[in-house]
């Protein structure tokens, strides 16, 4: 089965600018997650989604920070503006749901402010 | 709130070698609990997962345990090759939809 897509796979913006990354989860995967991954760190859950609803976004930085999933399927998430401390790997990720046997991550997207 | 640690943070060791990977969490309340390896500047790719009521799995020369009780996890590689370099990183799962967290990981670089 083909995995999951992300894209672009690198971007380099000035602070403030704004910025979009994208993500086709596997068929059939109802939940899709973005993940925020500063250099040295662990993957930090940034939003859920379960079909095209929202389960989870307690940690999303809403004032600069937004993600929608049209359709149950495709994702974007948006940064506006950015910020230098928004320098990292942005991994999307998708799973079956409940009885999930685990998780499928993308190649992820690096985004470098300066 | 879930918490995942990961030693070494670092390791470095001979081609050949036989070494564990720890991770700990502070919930032993998981679903499932699942190893990742990360090469540089590239996402995530899933070596094992263990659900809780599994004690190991096996895959290859990888071997991971899961002690739910004491909050533990290792992860056995045998006869490391330099392709092994790598961050690995645990995460555990508090029920079966609920987002993975994470370890920060431990970077493994294995010396030809």
């Amino acid at each position: 089965e083909a995995g999951v897509a992300q894209s672009p796979r690198y971007k380099i913006i000035e602070k403030r600018q704004s910025v979009a990354f994208w993500c086709n989860p596997i068929s059939g995967h109802a939940t899709l997650y973005w993940y925020q991954q500063i250099l040295g760190q662990g993957p930090k859950l940034l939003i859920q989604f379960q079909n095209n609803g929202v389960v989870d976004d307690s940690q999303l930085p809403k004032d600069r920070f937004s993600a929608e999933r049209l359709k149950g399927v495709d994702s974007t998430l948006k940064i506006q503006p950015a910020k230098l401390e928004d320098s990292a790997v942005y991994l999307c990720a998708s799973s079956t749901g409940p009885t999930s046997r685990g998780y499928t991550f993308g190649s992820g997207t690096r985004l470098t402010v300066v | 709130k879930q918490e995942v640690t990961q030693i070494p943070a670092a390791l470095s060791v001979p081609e050949g070698e036989n070494l564990v990977l720890n991770c700990s969490f502070t919930d032993s309340a998981i679903y499932n609990l699942q190893w990742f390896r990360q090469d540089p500047g590239k996402g995530l790719t899933s070596l094992l997962l263990i659900q809780s009521s599994q004690r190991e799995q096996t895959s290859g020369r990888l071997n991971a345990s899961l002690d739910k009780s004491s909050g533990r996890s290792t992860l056995y590689i045998a006869a490391s090759q330099p392709g092994d370099s790598a961050t690995y990183l645990c995460a555990v799962s508090p029920s079966g939809n609920t987002p993975l967290v994470f370890g920060k990981g431990t970077r493994l670089s294995v010396i030809a």
